[in-house]
């Protein structure tokens, strides 16, 4: 079955960038999913098709997705987006739906 | 509004059997893929399974395959699992999703709140 890989953690000082990755075998060929889980709430999409927003997330997330690695980004950090944050793909050879193992961002 | 609710956890024992239900209210429910996800305590988001819109399609992870089975209720905007032979390691916080049907497969753009299912002697 697809495996997504993930850092467990990042940490970034508040107004700089974090760069989250998600890696998995010709990866670009996929479309590809970001959630962020607050602790005790239920995830919410941050980035979905690789690159989109969905309306009343900040433009400071963005998306991008190239061989082996897509890549959440999040610019000028805030306290507020101290959370876990998945990556997530649907592989069309097994009809499953796969969750990367998630990334703690710590906001310094 | 557009609102996911399930209901129907609880304590179970292992080997014994679980019947989640999730009411879906808000949008047209039968124009949506929907699905199970859970969380175990302290771990990642692990997706269970899927079911088409019309119902003709399912899927399960390979952890569930075989124990669990997903149904849905157009009419009533319901959707269900179904959870037999529940092990220690299938006590999780277990979430419904809709699926967006706008975007590539996969997106989930509406969760539930989420119930526990807590397999344990």
């Amino acid at each position: 079955s697809y495996v997504l890989t993930q850092s467990p953690s990042v940490s970034v000082a508040p107004g700089q960038t974090a760069t989250i990755t998600c890696g998995g075998n010709r990866i670009e060929s996929k479309s590809v999913h970001w959630y962020q889980q607050r602790p005790g709430q239920a995830p919410v999409v941050v980035v979905y098709d690789d690159r989109d927003r969905p309306s009343g997330i900040p433009d400071r997330f963005s998306g991008s997705n190239s061989g082996n690695t897509a890549t959440l980004t999040i610019s000028r950090v805030e306290a507020g987006d101290e959370a876990d944050y998945y990556c997530q793909v649907w592989d069309g050879g097994s009809d499953q739906v796969v969750f990367g193992g998630g990334t703690k961002l710590t906001v310094l | 509004q557009v609102q996911l609710v399930e209901s129907g956890g609880g304590l179970v024992k292992p080997g014994g059997s679980l019947r989640l239900s999730c009411a879906a209210s808000g949008f047209i429910f039968r124009d949506h893929f929907m699905g199970w996800i859970r969380q175990a305590p302290g771990k990642g988001l692990e997706w269970i399974s899927y079911i088409s819109s019309s119902t003709i399609h399912t899927n399960y992870a390979d952890s569930v395959k075989g124990r669990f089975t997903i149904s849905r209720d157009n009419a009533n905007n319901s959707l269900y699992l179904q959870m037999n032979s529940l092990r220690a390691d299938d006590t999780a916080v277990y979430y419904c999703a809709r699926e967006s049907g706008e975007t590539a497969r996969g997106c989930v753009d509406v969760w539930g709140k989420g119930i526990t299912v807590t397999v344990a002697s």
